[in-house]
């Protein structure tokens, strides 16, 4: 398997909803990484988890929030978004060294109403 | 922390045309520079990469050159069609992340 897997692929949600989106990959890669991209625009770093811990935090806003259960999966929690949130959230994944590339998700398209 | 420039921003070119996108960084500790393809809607897709121990690396109609004393490197491609037509975007990485150049909006037309 060379993919990492996200779901859902696109997401409307009220500034008052709750939700996750969630990121798969089984490729024995131990970093793994949320990014938000905006039309245009490069993907901008926003969380990254190196062996199941979490290395950088991109001084994010806290109403986004990070989860990393096991090697494998990575969760990103959403909580009173705002509409300028919306954009294309990516997963990706590595090895941790130096020299290795990212291998990126298809994304979620986020909207916020 | 690392800094890559990107240009041009937007390049149109006639198919069969070859194209150069270029990229400088600011970290000499960067080992690694990936060429991500982003059709629209879609993921950023690796197409190429280099590490610092090569100077060139080719496949097919894509090639890459580094030069680590300047520090830039650039993506030429050859032979352009339409299916190139994308965004695309050169990374640097060393001791942290991966960092994104702005990206190049690539326009082939027929």
């Amino acid at each position: 398997d060379t993919e990492v897997t996200q779901t859902p692929k696109h997401l409307v949600m009220g500034m008052t909803n709750k939700k996750s989106l969630k990121c798969e990959q089984h490729m024995g890669h131990r970093a793994m990484y949320w990014y938000k991209q905006k039309a245009k625009k490069p993907p901008e770093l926003m969380f990254v988890y190196s062996y199941e811990k979490l290395s950088i935090n991109e001084s994010v806003p806290s109403r986004f929030s990070p989860e990393c259960p096991n090697s494998s999966l990575l969760n990103l929690h959403l909580h009173a978004l705002q509409p300028e949130d919306s954009a294309l959230y990516l997963c990706a994944s590595s090895q941790p060294e130096r020299n290795y590339g990212y291998t990126f998700g298809s994304g979620t398209r986020l909207t916020v109403v | 922390g690392e800094n890559v420039e990107q240009h041009p921003s937007t390049l149109s070119v006639q198919e069969g045309d070859s194209a150069v996108i270029k990229c400088t960084y600011s970290d000499s500790a960067s080992n690694y520079f990936p060429w991500y393809k982003q059709e629209l809607g879609k993921r950023p897709q690796l197409i190429i990469d280099i590490r610092s121990n090569v100077g060139e690396k080719k496949d097919q109609r894509i090639a890459v050159t580094l030069n680590k004393t300047a520090k830039h490197f650039s993506l030429h491609i050859t032979e352009t069609q339409p299916e190139d037509s994308a965004v695309y975007f050169c990374a640097a990485k060393g001791y942290s992340t991966l960092t994104f150049g702005k990206g190049t909006m690539l326009l082939v037309s027929p």
